[in-house]
């Protein structure tokens, strides 16, 4: 298969708190993953994408000092979501796509459900 | 560019009758199209895609899609629903090249399965 796993799936926290969720695919190498972004009953919003040992790009409107990627390694991509406040309160999910695999499918993580009271 | 339009927010079937989500797609080169579902509070799992090859597309499940260039069409259809089919889909279109595979989502169809 091709897994991809989400942590924390659940995080409640104060205003003001920085939130690190993380991306790990376990099964294959990811030279790029993607964070997205999922208010309820709404789509997904492609927040960045985040390539392995470089930069990653962010989307028009997406703030990049408020969302810090960083993709270190093959196989583990973080979010930091900073000085969060209720606003940044939404369902983040995180997809990989197959090293050598540009033609093919990205595999989504389970999410995670950010609350900031 | 390239944009997904699903023509229903929301679909309710009786267990054991046909589904039918309806997707159409805008683009201005020849297309890859996926159908993910999505269940509560989880992630998106992938049901089937199109990259070109054969037009009816068989995916997980028993779901199946067909691909019309004709119409713009990648519609979504099951013989038979089972209560556990109750969930989000999405239609979603990309472009290979340029680097990017960025997906363009749908705004999503919710699907109900009543006994």
């Amino acid at each position: 298969g091709a897994v991809v796993s989400q942590h924390p799936s659940w995080v409640i926290c104060k205003s003001g708190t920085s939130v690190k969720i993380e991306c790990r695919s376990l099964d294959f190498q990811a030279t790029t993953m993607f964070w997205y972004r999922q208010f309820p009953k709404q789509s997904l919003m492609l927040m960045a994408t985040s390539n392995e040992g470089s930069k990653a790009t962010y989307e028009q409107g997406v703030e990049k000092d408020k969302f810090l990627i960083n993709h270190a390694s093959l196989t583990l991509s973080t979010l930091t979501v900073t000085s969060a406040h209720p606003e940044d309160s939404s369902f983040y999910i995180c997809s990989a796509r197959k090293r050598g695999q540009v033609n093919q499918p990205q595999h989504f993580g389970d999410g995670t459900r950010l609350s900031i009271l | 560019a390239q944009s997904v339009t699903q023509l229903d927010s929301h679909v309710s079937v009786s267990e054991g009758t046909p589904v039918l989500l309806r997707c159409n797609y805008s683009s201005s080169y020849s297309p890859s199209l996926f159908w993910y579902v999505q269940h509560p509070n989880k992630g998106l799992q992938l049901l089937l895609k199109y990259t070109s090859a054969a037009t009816l597309v068989k995916g997980i499940n028993g779901f199946e899609a067909e691909f019309k260039k004709s119409e713009t069409s990648f519609h979504l259809t099951k013989p038979s629903a089972h209560m556990s089919d109750a969930a989000e889909y999405f239609c979603v279109v990309t472009l290979w090249g340029g680097g990017g595979n960025k997906l363009t989502f749908g705004t999503g169809t919710q699907l109900k399965v009543e006994l």
